[in-house]
Formats: C-alpha cells, structure tokens, sequence
C-alpha cells in the first residue's frame, strides 16, 4: 500500500487566494483526520470524517476553512481567502476505527504533509 | 473528554544513555494509548500501541512503553539512544468509543554524540 497520500507537498501562495489541499487515504480505512502544525500551537486536529461524513469540526478555526469527503478514497480541505496566519504545515491522516460498536484499533497512519506558506 | 500531558518538552541526552519520556494521561472511561514520532519535515509514524492484556508493550525501534492504569501514565523508555533517534515524541489517548485521538504537545528528543 503506498500509504496516505497527500497534494501538494508544498504550495506557495499571495494573501486572498483560494488554497485546496488534497488526500487520499489508506484503502480500507473508514476515518480520516485533517490536523494543522506550527510551531507556536503544536499539532491541532481541525477535522474528523467517519464513513465519508464529518462527525467532529471543533477545531476548524473560522468559516474561512471547509473540508469535504465525498467518497471513501478522496478529501479536501479548502482555505478561501487564505491568509499570512494559515502558513503551516497540514497533515492528513487515516485509521480503520470509529464510533460505538464499530472493532478497529484508532491507529492513525499520517500522510507525509503539505507545506502551505501565504504570503 | 480525554486529555494528555507530556511532562517534558525538551530531554537532552547522550547517545548509549538511557531515555525516559514521560506522559500523563485523563479520561472517565477506558481508552487506548500510543506514542508516534516525528523525524523533521516528515508525518507521525507509530512507535507502539497499548490496546489490552500485557501493561509493557514493545515497538519499533527498541522503544517501550508501561502502561499504569492506577497512575494513568504511558512512560516511553529506551535502555540505550542513538543519534538516529533525536526527533519529536508524541504520546496520543482514545477512548475506545470516540475514533478519534488526543494528542499531547510532544517531547523533544535531542541525542548528543
């Protein structure tokens, strides 16, 4: 299996513009978690999906951030208008597990990260 | 709600020393533990998990971990570092109803020559 895979590795972008990041996740994992890293907060969790639907969004900082998954093998998350304060790293991750009544043992596989830097 | 406290945020040590990295954890209801490490401009990879049965669990790397449910600590211990293992260490909590983990700030692991 070629792990999570994550686009692009590293975009560059002005202040005001659309960002979209992309991943594909582990074939056969039902959960998927979009985190944020930067130095000054650490690893945040911005957004959860089991089976394709978004169980926990606490953690996406303002209306600015969206993210979708609209099937089992594909997410995005999306920044607009993007900002100098979003620069950081984003992490997507899978894991075969999830709510009440449902085996799995929450191991969570990462994707190598997307580098964002706004300008 | 579950959280997670990782004591130290920087342990500098020497390579073939012995290392301890410390993690506290808080939940009402049972959960399941892990430690990940991250090696710069890379994702978290897993060290070791503790689902059940035995409280000592072993991972990659020559690392280890005691689970103590009365202290409801998830300590990652090596007996002898090397450079190679100088990274980031976090340790994560879920509790066996949610999906999802709760990560601590991470630990610094620096191995000096």
């Amino acid at each position: 299996d070629a792990g999570v895979i994550q686009s692009p590795r590293h975009e560059v972008t002005e202040m005001g513009q659309e960002v979209t990041l992309r991943c594909k996740p582990i074939s056969g994992h039902n959960s998927l978690f979009w985190y944020r890293q930067t130095m000054m907060r650490g690893l945040e969790l911005l957004i959860y999906f089991n089976n394709n639907v978004p169980i926990d969004d606490s953690g996406m900082p303002e209306d600015r951030f969206s993210a979708k998954m609209p099937n089992a093998s594909f997410s995005t998350l999306k920044i607009q208008p993007s900002e100098p304060r979003d620069s950081a790293v984003y992490f997507c991750a899978s894991s075969f597990g999830g709510l009440a009544g449902f085996a799995g043992d929450y191991e969570q596989y990462f994707g190598p990260g997307t580098r964002l830097t706004v300008t | 709600a579950q959280s997670v406290t990782q004591l130290d945020s920087q342990v500098p040590v020497f390579e073939e020393a012995p290392v301890e990295l410390r993690c506290n954890y808080s939940s009402s209801v049972s959960v399941y533990l892990f430690w990940y490490v991250q090696y710069p401009n890379q994702g978290l990879q897993l060290l070791l998990k503790y689902l059940s049965g035995s409280t000592l669990v072993k991972g990659i790397n020559g690392f280890e971990a005691e689970f103590n449910k009365s202290q409801t600590s998830f300590h990652l211990r090596k007996p002898s570092v090397h450079i190679s293992d100088t990274a980031e260490y976090f340790c994560a909590v879920s509790a066996r109803v949610a999906g999802k983990s709760t990560f601590g700030d991470g630990t610094t692991l620096t191995v000096k020559p």
